[in-house]
């Protein structure tokens, strides 16, 4: 089975600069979805940004990027130029791809989870 | 598109009665997910749709909890006999298949069992 460990509960960052949340998971599966997704406190999931395990570039979304390395399992996101309205709950998820889905239908199983601070 | 609803937003209820909390998806979202979520953790898969067909459930999901999705539009999720332990945050998310499956979250239904 697969599963995402998020390692860092709790990360602060001062505004206008940049965080690196961590994320790292286990699938013995060769194509996926990877995913973050942020929760702020009104609690409403929101995607951030997402990555096929079959591309090799890392995705970019505006302030948001990822460092994804396949052999390492590995799954951070970069918050640059860091804004309060960042302030959340920030989760990693996993996804099998649509031709792999095994015993999964495609559901997200989701890390713990990081709150990050944003100080003025 | 006027994102995925739910409600109602916030239910409290004694032990032992029942709830149901509705999904509303993305409007020709044909996948439908429940999750639930509980304090200081990611939320957990529950069931899925596909149009009208539940393919999925979760072992998390007891006998006590059923949830339909007729005509594949809006989905219900009932909770016979509600326990302390059905206290949290359920919630539904709706992706279309062409989109690469991204999932798109509704805002929750808090849930108080006392």
């Amino acid at each position: 089975a697969q599963t995402v460990t998020q390692s860092q509960p709790e990360m602060s960052v001062q505004e206008a600069e940049t965080v690196t949340l961590s994320c790292t998971y286990d699938t013995s599966e060769s194509d996926y979805y990877l995913f973050w997704y942020k929760q702020p406190p009104s609690r409403q999931m929101i995607l951030v940004i997402r990555q096929e395990a079959y591309k090799q570039q890392n995705a970019t979304e505006n302030r948001f990027s990822v460092n994804f390395q396949k052999a390492a399992k590995s799954f951070s996101l970069k918050i640059s130029d860091s804004q309060l309205g960042d302030a959340a709950m920030y989760f990693c998820a996993y996804r099998s791809s649509p031709g792999d889905y095994g015993g999964s239908q495609g559901n997200l199983i989701f890390g713990k989870g990081t709150k990050l601070s944003v100080k003025p | 598109d006027t994102g995925v609803s739910q409600n109602p937003r916030h239910k409290i209820t004694k032990r032992g009665q029942n709830v149901t909390f509705r999904c509303d998806p993305i409007s020709e979202h044909n996948r439908l997910y429940w999750y639930r979520q509980t304090l200081g953790q990611g939320p957990e898969f529950l069931t899925y749709f596909q149009n009208e067909a539940q393919l999925e459930k979760s072992r998390l999901l007891s006998d006590r909890f059923s949830a339909e999705r007729p005509k594949g539009s809006f989905s219900t999720l009932e909770i016979q006999r509600t326990e302390q332990g059905d206290s949290a945050m359920y919630l539904c998310a709706s992706s279309l298949t062409r989109n690469q499956e991204t999932q798109y979250f509704g805002p929750g239904t808090r849930l108080l069992v006392l």
